[in-house]
């Protein structure tokens, strides 16, 4: 079965800084999609970025973007000039390629942003 | 208006008593699921169905029940709640064609069973 890990409970950063959250994840399997999620105070579960195994173009939303590493099963979230509404529980999941496959989500980042 | 919606957006019960949990979306999605939240834990998949006709158990659906109404209709029930069923609870929906890839949550239903 696959596993995701998120080996950083949580995290904090400068406001205008960069911050990386760390995710890798388990699998035998060639073809798979893989999420950002931000869960703001509010509990909404927002996503915040996609990224397709078959592609090697890592995926980039606004300031939002990730460095998918394949072979080392590595899926990064960098959030570039940080905002204090990037404050947020951040989650990594994994979903495999063929239908009727769920999503295996990871324990989550606790992000800070510190004014 | 929001695209999925639950209700209650909180709940106190007491040890015993059944409860039930509502989630409607007009996303047109053939697909639904809930999800139960625990602090460091994630997600757990509780149920999820693929259309009116196909419901399935999730990794922790021991002590919950499911009920897909209509397309656009699915509760989640605690036949006797007890106080470690008190979690945050997520229904999510996701589409059947290209964009099966991409769940879209409720605000969640936070439970507290005393």
């Amino acid at each position: 079965a696959q596993t995701v890990t998120q080996s950083q409970p949580e995290m904090s950063v400068q406001e205008a800084e960069t911050v990386t959250l760390s995710c890798t994840y388990d699998t035998s399997e060639s073809d798979y999609y893989l999420f950002w999620y931000k869960q703001p105070p509010s509990r909404q579960m927002i996503l915040v970025i996609r990224q397709e195994a078959y592609k090697q173009q890592n995926a980039t939303e606004n300031r939002f973007s990730v460095n998918f590493q394949k072979a080392a099963k590595s899926f990064s979230l960098k959030i570039s000039d940080s905002q204090l509404g990037d404050a947020a529980m951040y989650f990594c999941a994994y979903r495999s390629a063929p239908r009727g496959q769920n999503f295996v989500f990871g324990p989550g980042t606790r992000l800070s942003v510190l004014p | 208006d929001a695209d999925v919606t639950q209700t209650p957006r909180n709940r106190i019960t007491k040890t015993g008593k059944r409860i039930m949990l509502e989630c409607s979306q007009t996303k047109g999605h053939d697909r639904m699921y809930w999800y139960r939240q625990d602090p460091g834990l994630g997600l757990q998949l509780i149920y999820y169905s693929f259309d009116v006709k196909d419901i399935n158990k999730g990794e922790i659906s021991d002590g919950y029940s499911v009920s897909r109404q209509a397309q656009a209709k699915f509760s989640l029930s605690l036949e006797s709640a007890i106080p470690n069923q008190t979690a945050l609870y997520f229904c999510a929906t996701s589409g059947s064609g290209a964009k099966t890839d991409t769940q879209y949550f409720g605000p969640g239903t936070r439970l507290t069973v005393l």
